[in-house]
């Protein structure tokens, strides 16, 4: 079945340390997004991806990284420089961008800084 | 810029009662209107769209009509069961960047 598969769903983080959180779809779609949720806060774009080896920073994009060496794949890595990284972590795709097409979205990822 | 303002929650109802979240949003041109929902530890699904005026978008009991006049998107059901219970979030898809943008979401809890 497609769909899209993120990894692990908890995450444990030491102050200081980076971790990377995996996204991988088999939809064929182009475009790729992360999001953050908080309680109460939706859901905040970090960052998204429209095409193979380009990507843009979302609204909330600092103390993150990521890379789409491939078109299956868009892993978000959260560094040490990101100061509040406890959240659930969604990635998600579309076949274009997101103008009238369904987004697909993973079961998340729970972060949380131990 | 362009937004969504959907109303908050928690709503609370029994089984059976109706089910109304408000959305409303601000956009240039003609986007598209989304209703997704979140079920506890799980990422969103699309629950139901809509693209142009006047659509309504209906799946699993629950509707949506696009009203270009009025800016809004209001989700119903005419009787809410309690696998209903989850955060329901609007979006609309517009812009250049092609992006979806979010409302708050609302949490729906329903009582047996």
């Amino acid at each position: 079945d497609g769909g899209i598969t993120q990894s692990p769903k908890y995450l444990f983080r030491k102050e200081g340390q980076n971790v990377t959180l995996s996204c991988e779809q088999n939809l064929n779609h182009d475009a790729m997004y992360w999001y953050r949720q908080d309680p109460g806060q939706g859901l905040r774009l970090i960052y998204y991806s429209q095409i193979v080896n380009d990507f843009q920073k979302g609204d909330i994009a600092e103390g993150y990284s990521v890379s789409r060496e491939k078109k299956e794949s868009f892993p978000l890595t959260v560094t040490s420089a990101q100061k509040n990284p406890t959240a659930f972590y969604l990635c998600a795709s579309t076949a274009r961008g997101a103008l009238n097409t369904e987004a697909f979205f993973g079961q998340g990822t729970r972060l949380t800084v131990v | 810029g362009d937004s969504v303002t959907q109303m908050e929650g928690p709503v609370t109802l029994s089984e059976e009662a109706f089910l109304t979240i408000n959305c409303t949003y601000t956009a240039t041109g003609y986007p598209s209107l989304f209703w997704y929902v979140q079920y506890p530890g799980e990422g969103l699904q699309l629950l139901l769209k809509a693209t142009k005026a006047d659509d309504k978008g209906s799946n699993k009991g629950f509707e949506a009509t696009y009203r270009k006049e009025t800016t809004s998107f209001h989700l119903e059901k005419g009787s809410v069961q309690v696998s209903d219970s989850a955060v329901y979030f609007c979006a609309l898809g517009a812009g250049n960047n092609r992006k979806l943008i979010w409302g708050l979401g609302t949490s729906l809890a329903v009582n047996p």
